[in-house]
């Protein structure tokens, strides 16, 4: 199964851009790359995905590289609401073709004033 | 269109009772899951369902059991609470098609003394 790798913690500047990176070495050629984020416990808040091409959205951009193997997460403009812990997700497919949502580590953001 | 409602959102349990957590989604998804985030963790997969009548195991399915009988609804069963067993559970599900959305309830707080 492709497995995802973030970084633990970061930090960032308020107003600064946040960069998040994301591995996923082993994804597959048609499985989608999910972030989400979560604050205090509360449901996880869907940001954005994508499948090879960079997207961008009212909240954040999604950069893939070519070989599909990493992405980043990009919040342009970093405010105190953005401090959260934030998910990588690859889409997975297991032997028998079913499909079950497999979560990175996630990165701790802390944005600071 | 509400989404994914879970029902109760805090509930305390003596150890060796049982319950129900209650999930319904009204986006007539197939995929549905279960999670649990114990303190300062990530998220762990329950089980999932790729549709009515059929549901598999995830990460950590002892102590739990589940049933998809309608499409709408993804009930988590605890039979014997443990304190082993205190977290916060989220249920999720997501259209079939490649790069849909996944959504998730905004979660239930679950203690066993």
């Amino acid at each position: 199964d492709a497995k995802t790798t973030q970084p633990t913690s970061m930090d960032c500047a308020e107003g600064r851009a946040a960069n998040l990176p994301c591995n996923h070495s082993t994804i597959s050629g048609n499985e989608y790359v999910y972030w989400y984020r979560q604050i205090h416990s509360q449901g996880p808040q869907y940001i954005i995905h994508g499948l090879k091409n960079n997207e961008t959205n009212e909240m954040a951009s999604l950069i893939i590289t070519e070989d599909r193997k990493s992405s980043t997460l990009i919040l342009p403009h970093a405010t105190l609401r953005d401090t959260a812990v934030y998910y990588c997700i690859v889409r997975v497919a297991n032997n028998f073709g079913n499909e079950k949502l497999t979560f990175g580590t996630g990165t701790r953001l802390t944005i600071i004033p | 269109n509400a989404g994914v409602t879970q029902t109760p959102k805090f509930r305390i349990l003596k150890i060796g009772q049982s319950m129900t957590l209650q999930c319904t989604q009204d986006m007539n998804h197939n995929y549905m899951y279960w999670y649990r985030q114990d303190p300062g963790m990530g998220l762990k997969l329950i089980y999932y369902s790729v549709g009515a009548g059929i549901t598999d195991k995830g990460e950590v399915p002892n102590g739990y059991n589940v049933s998809r009988s309608t499409t709408e609804d993804f009930p988590l069963r605890l039979e014997l609470a443990a304190p082993s067993q205190t977290s916060v559970y989220f249920c999720a599900s997501i259209g079939t098609g490649v790069g849909n959305t996944i959504y998730f309830g905004e979660g239930s707080w679950l203690t066993v003394v």
